[in-house]
């Protein structure tokens, strides 16, 4: 099956710094990824979507500025958390869309700590 | 925690009961989980399940794991045609480091 590859699977940062979230499909062209977050015991929680060549769709109540997310290629979406605060802890993963296809294959998510 | 299968499509009829199926590769899977996908939707946690149970139920929902068998399903009594959805198991392996997604089952609900 296809394959979605995410990288770092966990990271540690310092407050203040910026953090880049890499999601790559391996072995097809994803013309949509979706980047999602997800507090413990929570659902995954729809942040935006990411098309191939085109500014992102954030959903409501999520900060363009502070979640920047850059689809360049059609194998690549990077999702950038900058100025990083505690609050910002938590699990993202990232999902592609194989195109006229319903299915989502998903990475195996980062765990973002910031101290 | 590689691969994770389910069935692509499940169609019922309303009132009857619906079993979403799942298996998964990686024994060292902590929590096994469900999510709901509805049209233009996030992802929404139905209910989740730790390796070292074998059964779960919530309301209409019950899950149960074999885990010798590495085999999840999702048991939807009384199927509603709001229950109309794509279903998606999940595993939490490598120490909660990791999650595999199934690719996920259409369920559709006929009236």
């Amino acid at each position: 099956g296809a394959v979605v590859s995410q990288h770092p699977s966990r990271v540690i940062c310092k407050s203040g710094t910026s953090v880049k979230i890499e999601c790559r499909s391996l072995d097809f062209q994803a013309t949509t990824m979706f980047w999602y977050r997800q507090f413990p015991k929570q659902s995954l929680m729809l942040m935006a979507t990411s098309n191939e060549g085109s500014k992102a769709t954030y959903e409501q109540g999520v900060e363009k500025d502070k979640f920047l997310i850059n689809h360049a290629s059609l194998t690549l979406s990077t999702l950038t958390v900058t100025s990083a605060h505690p609050e910002d802890s938590s699990f993202y993963i990232c999902s592609a869309r194989l195109d006229l296809n319903e299915k989502l294959f998903f990475g195996s998510g980062t765990q973002l700590s910031v101290l | 925690g590689e691969d994770v299968e389910q069935s692509l499509f499940l169609s019922v009829r309303e009132g009857d009961s619906s079993v979403i199926n799942c298996t998964y590769t990686d024994s060292s899977s902590t929590y096994l989980y469900w999510y709901k996908q509805e049209p233009g939707a996030g992802l929404q946690l139905l209910t989740y399940i730790f390796s070292n149970m074998d059964m779960k139920q919530d309301q209409r929902l019950t899950v149960l794991l074999n885990k010798k068998d590495k085999h999840l399903s999702l048991r939807i009594a009384d199927t509603q045609t709001g229950d109309s959805a794509i279903y998606f198991c999940a595993e939490r392996w490598g120490g909660y480091q990791k999650v595999t997604f199934g690719t996920g089952t259409k369920l559709q609900v006929i009236p």
